[in-house]
């Protein structure tokens, strides 16, 4: 597509419940970074894909959170049993190399805990 | 990872040309410095990177002095939709774990 498309673009949801977010990057991007925006407060990584594979899992939060991406494009971002705390905008962004500052952020998804 | 200082906020008018500043003090020799806008409710979007002395593109231009420890983000005469969160960031280009600070907010008024 034009850009990264990210879906849903709000999701509420309850405390316990399990969460997924989409992520389509730009086709033929083979880097994709998921991270994760706390309000008023910078970007913080959570893991990145090259290809189907995910060599840097280290940011992600706790083992509640997993992440896949098949046919090397889109990802899920998964949280399970969720908590308060998992509040937050979770953005995804696309590059065609790894390490290339020309990312391509999508418009992030609101999750909200309640 | 090298850390970067930037001003809380700013506030300008329109038609003014705005300059935001970054303090980067241990930059290593093959850190890059970058920065990216950010309007309400949209992902960051790159604006512009350099290595040393200045950079300029259709959006801004980015001044880098001799010793790399600061750098600073000019916008030419500035609407009100340069309204955004400014992000310097500063490390390898191959480094995706950069550290974000919570930014510059700009406003822009009438």
């Amino acid at each position: 597509g034009a850009g990264v498309s990210q879906s849903p673009s709000n999701k509420v949801t309850e405390k316990g419940k399990d969460v997924e977010l989409r992520c389509d990057p730009i086709s033929g991007h083979t880097a994709l970074y998921w991270y994760r925006q706390s309000l008023g407060q910078g970007l913080e990584f959570l893991i990145y894909f090259q290809g189907n594979s995910a060599p840097d899992k280290s940011g992600l939060p706790s083992d509640r959170f997993s992440a896949e991406r098949t046919g090397g494009s889109v990802s899920t971002l998964t949280i399970q049993r969720t908590q308060q705390e998992d509040s937050a905008v979770y953005l995804c962004a696309s590059s065609s190399m790894v390490g290339n500052y020309g990312y391509t952020f999508g418009s992030g998804t609101r999750l909200t805990v309640v | 990872l090298a850390k970067t200082t930037q001003p809380i906020s700013m506030d300008s008018y329109e038609g003014q040309e705005v300059n935001i500043t970054c303090s980067h003090n241990n930059i290593a020799t093959n850190d890059y410095i970058t920065w990216y806008q950010q309007f309400p409710s949209q992902g960051p979007r790159f604006i512009i990177q350099g290595y040393k002395t200045k950079v300029t593109n259709e959006v801004a231009s980015l001044f880098i002095p001799a010793d790399r420890k600061s750098s600073t983000l000019s916008l030419p005469r500035v609407s009100l939709s340069d309204t955004a969160v400014y992000y310097c960031l500063v490390g390898r280009d191959s480094n995706y774990q950069l550290i974000w600070g919570a930014g510059t907010k700009l406003i822009i008024k009438p």
